[in-house]
């Protein structure tokens, strides 16, 4: 059964620009979070989706924005980059809401230059 | 909205000894507590967790106990070995499961043979 795919795995941008993160869940999980992981703040909750509906959301700016397919992969859209939105951004599913484990994938790395 | 404090950030103990992490949070309406191992270069993995209506939790040589009380809970591993090196993260959510989870900040973790 294949994991938790994200792409791109690297992404270089510069200021102002905008960024697209896409991930593709576990076959059969329905439930998709994103968290951003950086060195100081460790792993900080973005939003979570299922079946196309955002659940939750964590405290981030406006700038971050996402969706869910109707084949449950997702997207994470970051407008007018800033120097501090470089951070690797980690995509994770579940198989449903209230169930157990949160199986991430390798993550975006994203340098904001 | 929840906040989960963990600590320490680092610790080193000598091979074969033991280590204990601990977390607080904030939401008395919290009721579900993961803990997830991230190797270097690796994605998080879960290792163990914990629900409201327990108070311990054992697999092998690791171990999680909550105080629901005092709104904090501990890891504890037996005998460590040189590939419990990692960062381990606490977290904690309201529903149940692994959605909406808030972690801590991590604890780096360095097994000195």
């Amino acid at each position: 059964k294949a994991g938790v795919t994200q792409t791109p795995r690297y992404l270089i941008k510069t200021r102002g620009q905008q960024v697209t993160l896409s991930c593709s869940p576990i076959s059969g999980h329905r439930s998709v979070s994103w968290y951003q992981q950086t060195p100081g703040q460790g792993l900080q909750f973005l939003f979570e989706y299922f079946s196309e509906t955002q659940r939750n959301k964590g405290n981030f700016p406006g700038r971050f924005s996402g969706r869910q397919f109707s084949n449950s992969r997702s997207e994470m859209n970051v407008s007018t980059l800033e120097l501090g939105d470089s951070a690797l951004y980690l995509c994770a599913s579940i198989s449903t809401p209230n169930t157990g484990e949160l199986f991430f994938g390798e993550g975006s790395r994203l340098t904001v230059l | 909205g929840e906040n989960v404090e963990q600590h320490p950030s680092t610790l080193s103990v000598q091979e074969g000894d033991s280590a204990v992490i601990k977390c607080t949070y904030s939401d008395s309406a919290s009721n579900y507590f993961p803990w997830y191992k991230q190797e270097l270069g690796k994605r998080p993995q879960l290792i163990i967790d914990i629900r409201s209506n327990v108070g311990e939790k054992k697999d092998q040589r690791i171990a999680v106990t909550l105080n629901k009380t005092a709104k904090h809970f501990s890891l504890h591993i037996t005998e460590t070995q040189p590939e419990d090196s990692a960062v381990y993260f606490c977290a904690a959510s309201k529903g149940g499961g692994a959605d909406g989870l808030t972690f801590g900040k991590g604890t780096h973790l360095i097994i000195q043979p």
